[in-house]
């Protein structure tokens, strides 16, 4: 079993929808939890990072984070054609330790 | 503007050549690292340095080499050891007051071995 699993998509989506990505992980040791957006044949930029449980809300991006459940999720409200990319989820058992990425989700929003 | 240079953007390598992806970065960062990415697979860490003349391997070491004689500059070699190097190849950096989870990314080289 992977550390960490997440859809490859793709996902396809019409804008102005809300968009639901998500990763499990195995390890329950994990407590800071990282969004990452990638355009094609570009590096990855950090979206949203979140320490332990909860919500946290940016703009029109919310990432939550379920301990219990071990599975994490970013939701898009509104979502736009420039948030057509690959959006890779990551986790790590404290702020200087490895961390673990997941493949990532493809999403494409139509406009 | 800070940021983080990686250099060629596109790289071609015969079998049993050695190849050095470059890595510049102007942010004053302590920590860098190298990652492999590939399709349908996470992130993958090949060395990290978290200090001038030192550096740790990462969880796929094997065949490439890398240096940290300057902080702003920290190139990965890869060499004909490596099995299967074709791969698009991330260079990071981060503070030293934080890790790993706030790294900031470069642009990428993809690899080809033809």
């Amino acid at each position: 079993q992977k550390e960490v699993e997440q859809d490859p998509g793709p996902l396809s989506v019409p804008e102005g929808a809300i968009v639901s990505l998500n990763c499990t992980y195995s390890n329950s040791a994990f407590q800071y939890f990282m969004w990452y957006r990638q355009y094609s044949r570009k590096g990855p930029e950090l979206l949203m990072y979140t320490y332990s449980s909860g919500n946290k809300e940016d703009g029109r991006f919310t990432a939550q984070v379920d301990k219990s459940s071990k599975y994490i999720s970013l939701f898009i409200r509104d979502s736009q054609p420039s948030d057509s990319a690959t959006y890779l989820c990551a986790m790590s058992k404290t702020s200087y330790d490895k961390v673990i990425f997941g493949p990532g989700t493809s999403l494409s929003v139509i406009p | 503007d800070g940021g983080i240079t990686q250099s060629p953007k596109y790289l071609f390598r015969k079998e049993g050549q050695n190849v050095t992806l470059s890595c510049e970065q102007n942010l004053n960062h302590d920590a860098m690292y190298w990652y492999r990415q590939d399709p349908g697979q996470g992130l993958r860490l090949i060395y990290y340095s978290q200090i001038v003349n030192d550096f740790q391997k990462g969880d796929i070491a094997e065949g490439y080499s890398v240096s940290r004689e300057k902080k702003e500059s920290f190139p990965l070699t890869v060499t004909s050891a490596q099995k299967n190097p074709t791969a698009f190849y991330l260079c990071a950096s981060s503070p030293r007051d934080r890790g790993p989870t706030e790294a900031f990314f470069g642009q990428g080289t993809r690899l080809t071995v033809v």
